[in-house]
């Protein structure tokens, strides 16, 4: 499968607890973003790269909040310290630059996060 | 106001109607326009772009009115499968930059 892949697809965890999302994107795309979408709502943006150098992030975004992209390959978003406001499901999502342009994103199935 | 804004619906029409969606961005140097679908439980998928001359798909038309800031599409003949959550998406970012925002999306359902 040469798609977007995420692990884990489900993680539950207790308040506090820090939780690690991986995101895989397609091989030879260099853009990939990260969305958190709760239910009834659209995707919300939370962060992009281009290779490994991050973009942009959201102002939603509470320092928590990381992600990290190494080697412009895989790339990680760490959520420290979960609150229950945190459930809802990530998605990642990957563009070669052109096809960003056209707004082309190809979206992994997303790692949904339940916060006790 | 937030960035991109669509009317969340739903919208309940029966087979073979023709049913509009609307869309407007706040940021008025947003470069670029599509429409996604989401099915339940499922990720999105870029349904088509908007076009400044307006585009066709099939029974799909894109619209774009960069004065007044808003986007819409129309589906004709709709069929039962047409059925999902519909999002307005915008690239609010420079040629160079790609900030791509979706709105909160419209439901349709498509009754027999």
């Amino acid at each position: 499968d040469t798609g977007v892949s995420q692990n884990p697809r489900h993680k539950i965890t207790k308040r506090g607890q820090n939780v690690t999302f991986r995101c895989d994107p397609i091989s030879e795309h260099n853009r990939l973003y990260w969305y958190r979408q709760t239910l009834g709502q659209g995707p919300e943006f939370l962060t992009y790269f281009q290779n490994e150098a991050q973009l942009e992030k959201s102002r939603l975004l509470s320092d928590r909040f990381s992600a990290e992209r190494p080697k412009g390959s895989f790339s990680t978003l760490e959520i420290q310290r979960t609150e229950q406001g945190d459930s809802a499901m990530y998605l990642c999502a990957s563009s070669l630059n052109r096809e960003a342009r056209t707004g082309e994103l190809f979206f992994g199935e997303g790692s949904r996060l339940t916060v006790l | 106001r937030k960035e991109v804004e669509q009317d969340p619906g739903p919208f309940n029409v029966p087979e073979g109607a023709t049913v509009a969606f609307n869309c407007t961005y706040s940021n008025s140097a947003s470069q670029s326009f599509f429409w996604y679908r989401q099915d339940c439980r499922k990720e999105p998928k870029l349904l088509m772009s908007v076009y400044s001359s307006g585009n066709e798909d099939g029974r799909f038309t894109a619209q774009l009115n960069r004065a007044s800031q808003y986007i819409s599409l129309l589906i004709r003949d709709s069929k039962l499968s047409d059925s999902a959550t519909y999002l307005c998406v915008v690239n609010i970012g420079g040629s160079s930059a790609s900030k791509i925002i979706f709105g909160s999306g419209t439901r349709l359902s498509i009754r027999p």
